[in-house]
């Protein structure tokens, strides 16, 4: 089976820009996670969602947003870009809501310059 | 909330060596802690986690051991391998009361020397 998909692989924006990332989960996954990674942290949680409904949001401005469709893939969207939304942008997959495992995607390497 | 602090941030080893790497957790809801190995260039990948009804957790050379009433966990790696080296981070979560997102720590940089 195809594990966590993500596109795209990288991305150069310029800031004020708008961003659109995208996320497959594992098949049978319903539950889609998106996390933010720095150079040199550990991802940072940005939003959850459970059968097309956010479950949980982290400390990030409202720039930042996020939706589920209905065969579960998901968008990440960031408006208004500044440079330090640079990061690597991870989406991670589980079965339901409360599984313990998490499967993380390749990432989307976002540079704005 | 959550803060999970790991250490060290560097860990250099001989091939062979065994490499130890800790973590503590200040959220006694948590209840399940996992660990990521991340390679340069790819997403996070779980190796192993523990629960918190068991002690200790093996699988293969990997083992992970937690303590729940000091609220630290740890990573070990014996008979380390070059292919070993990569970034290890370490989360904690709870499994119930309807919050189920990881806190990870920073990170710790294993390079495994041939």
């Amino acid at each position: 089976d195809a594990g966590v998909t993500q596109s795209p692989t990288h991305l150069i924006k310029t800031r004020g820009q708008h961003v659109t990332l995208r996320c497959s989960p594992i098949s049978g996954h319903k539950s889609v996670s998106w996390y933010q990674q720095v150079l040199g942290q550990g991802p940072q949680f940005i939003f959850q969602y459970y059968e097309k409904e956010e479950r949980g949001r982290g400390n990030f401005p409202d720039r930042f947003s996020a939706r589920q469709f209905p065969n579960y893939s998901s968008e990440l969207n960031v408006n208004a870009l500044l440079l330090g939304d640079s990061a690597l942008y991870l989406c991670a997959s589980s079965l339901p809501l409360a599984a313990y495992e998490q499967y993380f995607g390749p990432g989307t390497r976002l540079t704005v310059t | 909330g959550e803060n999970v602090e790991q250490h060290p941030s560097t860990l250099s080893v001989q091939e062979g060596d065994s490499a130890v790497i800790k973590c503590t957790y200040s959220d006694s809801a948590s209840n399940y802690f996992p660990w990521y190995k991340q390679e340069l260039g790819k997403g996070p990948q779980l190796i192993i986690d523990i629960r918190s009804n068991v002690g200790e957790k093996k699988d293969q050379r990997i083992a992970v051991t937690l303590n729940k009433t000091a609220k630290h966990f740890s990573l070990h790696i014996t008979e380390t391998q070059p292919e070993d080296s990569a970034v290890y981070f370490c989360a904690a979560r709870a499994t119930s009361g309807g919050s189920y997102i990881p806190t990870f720590g920073r990170g710790t940089s294993l390079i495994v020397h041939p």
